[in-house]
């Protein structure tokens, strides 16, 4: 079966500094890979995805993120933090054949002025 | 432009008495999906519907209920909210092709108060 673990379910970063958030995955076959952001009161929205093309993919707002096999990891990035970046991001699994995803538990970002 | 609506945003209904929300989509995607999230925590899938194929997930309590009338609509019917069931409602939608592959969007949600 496929899961997503989130490291750290708070993350807190100054504004201007790195954004790291870590998605480590487990799946037999090949993932597709998913971060979603969710601000307060609202649904998900994609910011980016994997789907066995380049490992490296860039997403909306500045963000990216890194498909490493060997280390069954998606980890998100984004070189400057920005005070609207603060929400909760959600990463998530969808293996072949299947319509469905399964998330990891939610990381909240804070950005400190 | 192309996207998931879902009606009201806030919808507050009494203990015991059905109450029904809507999802609307203008992409014509053929999956329709229905989320339940607890404060702080993943979204959790209830059902979805492969065009007019229900599948409702093994832990969705039968108090839940989904009707898909047309490609554009499908509506989550809770029968007998309890004040478990105060949440926020997800409804997502996709165009799986025939490999299973598909991107899930998200419409902007329905927070669910049970007095």
């Amino acid at each position: 079966a496929q899961s997503v673990t989130q490291l750290g379910s708070h993350v807190s970063v100054s504004e201007g500094a790195l954004v790291l958030l870590r998605c480590n995955y487990s799946s037999s076959v090949p993932p597709y890979l998913f971060w979603y952001v969710q601000y307060p009161n609202q649904g998900l929205q994609l910011l980016l995805k994997y789907t066995s093309a380049a490992t490296l993919v860039k997403g909306i707002n500045g963000f990216e993120a890194e498909f490493k096999k060997s280390e069954t990891s998606f980890h998100l990035t984004k070189p400057s933090a920005h005070m609207s970046d603060a929400a909760e991001y959600f990463c998530a699994v969808r293996t072949q054949g299947a319509q469905k995803l399964v998330f990891g538990q939610g990381t909240r970002l804070t950005i400190n002025p | 432009d192309a996207m998931v609506i879902q009606n009201p945003r806030y919808q507050v209904t009494q203990f015991g008495k059905p109450v029904t929300l809507s999802c609307s989509q203008t992409l014509n995607h053929n999956v329709m999906y229905w989320y339940q999230q607890k404060s702080s925590q993943a979204p959790k899938l209830l059902f979805h519907y492969y065009d007019k194929d229900f599948n409702n997930e093994a832990d969705t309590p039968d108090n839940f209920q989904s009707r898909r009338p047309n490609t554009s609509f499908c509506f989550l019917d809770i029968r007998s909210p309890g004040l478990g069931d105060a949440a926020m409602y997800l409804c997502a939608t996709s165009r799986v092709d025939a490999g299973g592959r598909g991107t899930q969007y998200f419409g902007p949600g329905t927070r669910l108060l049970v007095l």
